[in-house]
């Protein structure tokens, strides 16, 4: 039941932009996305609610699709700060387990 | 400001050790959970509790129990630890969303 994430890992030079895919073979109802530096716990990032949704945190913005059973992370403009692994989350309809994604590395270099 | 605060953050044990590995939140939540998270395979949940006393397996429960006698503390038992065991542990509980998971900082737990 853990999502999957796409790419595994991705280098990019500061200034581009970047996608990060989340797909679950289960029904969503929402979804997370998490950073982690390394050496540090997972931060939340932001949760969308709805199928279709769009959210934006600074230059990091997030699609929903529902029906697709996807989620995506978009990083525009990318900064060194940027540099983390990015998780999805899946918490679930009903009950308390959440799940994790596979993972994205993401590296910004100058 | 949210917090999740775990005892340790570098362990080092013995194989066939006991391992207690503690975690306090303060947010008053119903929940709390126990990550072990590794190269490669991300986040797998361990345990979760939905109340004092009241616990639930995740997808990886083997070698490891668990104990919530108050609310805000839930602590992650290895009985007999194994060099398998060797991983990061990170404990979460919900934030002020309500289900968004909150970290503690990890303990980084090496079996020798």
């Amino acid at each position: 039941q853990q999502p999957v994430q796409s790419p595994q890992a991705v280098i990019l030079r500061e200034g581009e932009d970047a996608v990060i895919n989340c797909s679950s073979s289960k029904a969503l109802y929402s979804v997370h996305w998490y950073r982690q530096k390394h050496g540090e716990a997972p931060i939340f990032l932001m949760i969308l609610l709805k199928g279709g949704e769009q959210k934006g945190h600074d230059k990091i913005s997030a699609s929903f699709n529902e029906k697709k059973q996807q989620s995506s992370l978009y990083l525009t403009a990318s900064q060194l700060s940027y540099s983390g692994t990015y998780f999805c989350g899946t918490p679930p309809n009903t009950g308390n387990q959440f799940y994790f994604g596979t993972g994205t590395s993401l590296t910004v270099i100058p | 400001d949210v917090k999740v605060t775990q005892s340790s953050r570098y362990l080092v044990k013995r194989t066939g050790e006991k391992v207690f590995l503690e975690c306090v939140q303060d947010m008053d939540h119903e929940n709390m959970f126990w990550y072990r998270q590794d190269p490669g395979l991300g986040l797998r949940l361990i345990y979760f509790s939905y109340d004092v006393k009241m616990k639930e397996k995740g997808d990886i429960p083997e070698g490891y129990s668990v104990s919530r006698e108050k609310k805000e503390r839930f602590s992650l038992i290895l009985e007999s630890a194994s060099t398998n065991q060797t991983s990061m542990y990170l404990c979460a509980s919900p934030g002020p969303l309500g289900n968004e998971q909150f970290f503690g900082p990890g303990t980084r737990l090496t079996v020798l």
